[in-house]
């Protein structure tokens, strides 16, 4: 099964500011998700990264606000912009026909 | 209708009990179905799949899954104090994105 690498682990920004995550995986995959996970809920998707074509969104999320690239086979970097508290959430890539996760992105915003 | 629905918790069980999870799902053509253990602030850990209608132990470990009833259960045998923490169900129907459930977190008393 593949290796799944996410950075950073965590991180406290400001209000207002952006952070990328990225997501590695040790092998070619076809599809990449992007999960998050606010305080005290489960997981949600947020959007589907497919390599060659833009970003799959679910219900409620968008691109402006969350930006993913999907540079390769092997990659996917998701950006969270104009952040607000409400945006603190561990965030979690996993990948097509795999049910695991990497290590999660746990961002604080204050 | 949640497409994932697990038992309300929390749920405490003594140490070297049985702790009994459920969950049910709405997706009739939902093929894979998943366990996940997750500690505070840690990503969710993969601890069961299951496939095929049945029972699939592994260690202290037992999954059920009836897809007529769209039924799966998680059993925890022996309880210990490590096994405290929230216990996630996710679905995966035809496309290979994950539903989660709400989760139900386990207490073990020592």
């Amino acid at each position: 099964s593949a290796v799944i690498s996410q950075k950073p682990s965590r991180d406290i920004c400001q209000r207002g500011t952006s952070l990328t995550i990225q997501c590695q995986v040790d092998s070619q995959v076809t599809m990449m998700f992007w999960y998050r996970q606010q305080p005290g809920q489960s997981l949600t998707l947020i959007a589907t990264a497919n390599q060659g074509s833009e970003a799959t969104y679910e219900s409620g999320f968008v691109i402006d606000k969350f930006p993913i690239s999907r540079p390769n086979l092997t990659f996917s970097t998701l950006t969270v912009s104009n952040m607000s508290p409400e945006d603190s959430s561990i965030y979690l890539c996993s990948v097509d026909g795999q049910a695991f996760f990497g290590q999660g992105t746990r961002l604080t915003v204050v | 209708q949640k497409e994932v629905e697990q038992n309300s918790g929390p749920l405490s069980v003594p140490e070297g009990a049985i702790a009994s999870l459920n969950c049910t799902y709405s997706d009739r053509g939902s093929q894979s179905f998943f366990w996940y253990r997750q500690y505070s602030g840690k990503s969710p850990e993969l601890i069961m799949s299951i496939y095929s209608n049945g029972d699939k132990e592994d260690g202290r470990f037992t999954a059920q899954l009836n897809k007529a009833s769209q039924y799966v259960s998680l059993l925890i045998r022996d309880s210990q104090p490590s096994d405290s923490a929230t216990y996630l169900c996710a679905v995966r129907p035809h496309d290979y994105k994950l539903s989660f459930g709400a989760g139900t977190t386990v207490t073990v008393r020592a």
